[in-house]
């Protein structure tokens, strides 16, 4: 089954305390993407990746790393989270560019920061 | 940089009724995408819209792109209880997604 994967689906840890969201795709896809959910803020883009190596910010990148070792795994690091990255997480995938192509979510990652 | 609003933010209709969701922006859109998120599920791509004044139909769903390229909507017709949801509308501004901060469809049974 075509499928995106997160991992852990839930998370309460504290301030400081670096920690790996791991997101897994099955479908080949070259695009992946992370997001993050807030109340009334809709997603909001943190990094994406065209492609194995190839990563790059999007709107909210501060406090966050990422890395693109290969095609199907696209983890997401919070080196020293802090309590205002209290959120809801979703991994994104799509076949080839972004454009023209539905991106696939996962079933996200609520992650609590006290 | 790119904004994508979303009106309303709320609606609560009666099943039957008819519901629409806005999404415009400021500059011209690229490609807009929908998606619908179930309360507590992750979204779902419904469709795409590309070309200027472009109308695509999902069964109840009307897509509409505007002629202009600034304002898209989703309209439902007779509205039922599985509709409920966040619909979201995303346009691909350079190289990553901007999403609205969707819509909250209710529906009463």
């Amino acid at each position: 089954e075509a499928q995106v994967t997160q991992n852990p689906r839930y998370l309460i840890t504290v301030t400081g305390k670096k920690l790996t969201v791991t997101c897994s795709q099955n479908m080949n896809h070259e695009y992946m993407s992370w997001y993050r959910q807030d109340p009334g803020l809709g997603l909001r883009q943190i990094y994406y990746s065209m492609n194995v190596e190839v990563t790059d910010k999007g709107d909210v990148p501060e406090g966050y790393k990422v890395s693109r070792k290969e095609k199907r795994n696209f983890p997401l690091i919070l080196e020293s989270p802090s309590p205002n990255q209290t959120s809801l997480y979703f991994c994104a995938s799509s076949s080839q560019h972004a454009s023209n192509q539905p991106q696939h979510f996962g079933d996200g990652t609520r992650l609590s920061i006290l | 940089g790119q904004q994508v609003m979303q009106i309303p933010q709320y609606q609560h209709v009666q099943e039957g009724e008819d519901f629409t969701t806005y999404c415009n922006s400021s500059t011209t859109l690229s490609n807009i995408q929908w998606y619908k998120q179930r309360p507590g599920g992750h979204p779902v791509f419904l469709i795409q819209l590309v070309k200027s004044g472009e109308v695509k139909k999902q069964k109840r769903l009307t897509f509409q792109f505007g002629e202009a390229k600034k304002n898209s909507s989703l309209h439902i017709t007779a509205t039922q209880t599985t509709d409920v949801g966040t619909y979201f509308c995303a346009d691909l501004y350079g190289q990553n997604f901007v999403f609205g901060p969707g819509t909250r469809l209710s529906v009463l049974p």
